[in-house]
């Protein structure tokens, strides 16, 4: 079975700039996975960050982008902030009707 | 406003059962394919079922595949969990999330705590 995969964590400075990314155990990420990028605080819901790979919804700050790096589907926060702190997720579509998340990345600005 | 909100968790026996409910609100409920997603305490999301707007089409994940079944009433804007043959593994808290038609989960619930345990 195909393992989506994250960084477990990642720190980063205030004002830094920071890539997250999201690939397979086994191929390479495509725009045909249409990846998706969700934020997640403390006790709260996951928030939408990104989606079909780059198109942020609406309300999303554009600090926040998307793209498609070598073989993986990456998020960059550029000018990191202090409430940017949380645990990001990606998820990829595999076909036949089935979604699969990354394990999450912890993301630590300080 | 628009909202999803989960109800129907608890504490249940190993190899029992439960059913989640999510009511929708401002918006209209047939329109949107509807999905769940679970988060085991202090882990990460895992997706595990998918109805189409009519309930024609679902899919589940195989973690679920055979004990969970996704349904929905239309008529009563509620989205269902049927979880059958409960393992400790399945602790987690179930979030119902709205599909975008852009491919994405664009509206979650706070979602419902499931604790399977003797």
């Amino acid at each position: 079975q195909t393992v989506v995969t994250q960084e477990p964590s990642f720190s980063v400075s205030p004002g830094g700039t920071v890539t997250l990314t999201c690939g397979l155990s086994s191929g390479s990420v495509g725009t045909n996975y249409f990846p998706s990028w969700y934020q997640q605080t403390p006790g709260q819901a996951p928030r939408t960050l990104l989606y079909n790979t780059n198109i942020r919804p609406s309300g999303v700050p554009d600090r926040f982008s998307g793209s498609i790096l070598g073989n993986k589907a990456a998020l960059t926060i550029t000018g990191a902030q202090a409430d940017d702190e949380g645990d990001y997720y990606c998820v990829l579509y595999m076909g036949s009707g089935i979604w699969v998340f990354g394990g999450g990345t912890k993301l630590t600005v300080l | 406003e628009e909202q999803l909100v989960e109800s129907g968790g608890g504490l249940v026996r190993p190899g029992g059962s439960l059913r989640l409910s999510c009511a929708a609100s401002g918006f209209t409920f047939d329109n949107y394919e509807m999905n769940w997603v679970r988060q085991a305490p202090g882990k990460g999301l895992e997706w595990i079922s998918y109805i189409s707007s009519v309930g024609s089409t679902k899919y589940s994940a195989d973690s679920v595949k055979g004990r969970f079944t996704i349904s929905r009433d239309n008529a009563k804007n509620s989205l269902y969990l049927q979880m059958n043959s409960l393992r400790a593994e399945d602790t987690a808290l179930y979030y119902c999330a709205r599909f975008h038609t852009s491919w994405y989960l664009d509206l979650w619930g706070r979602g419902t705590l499931v604790t399977v345990s003797s």
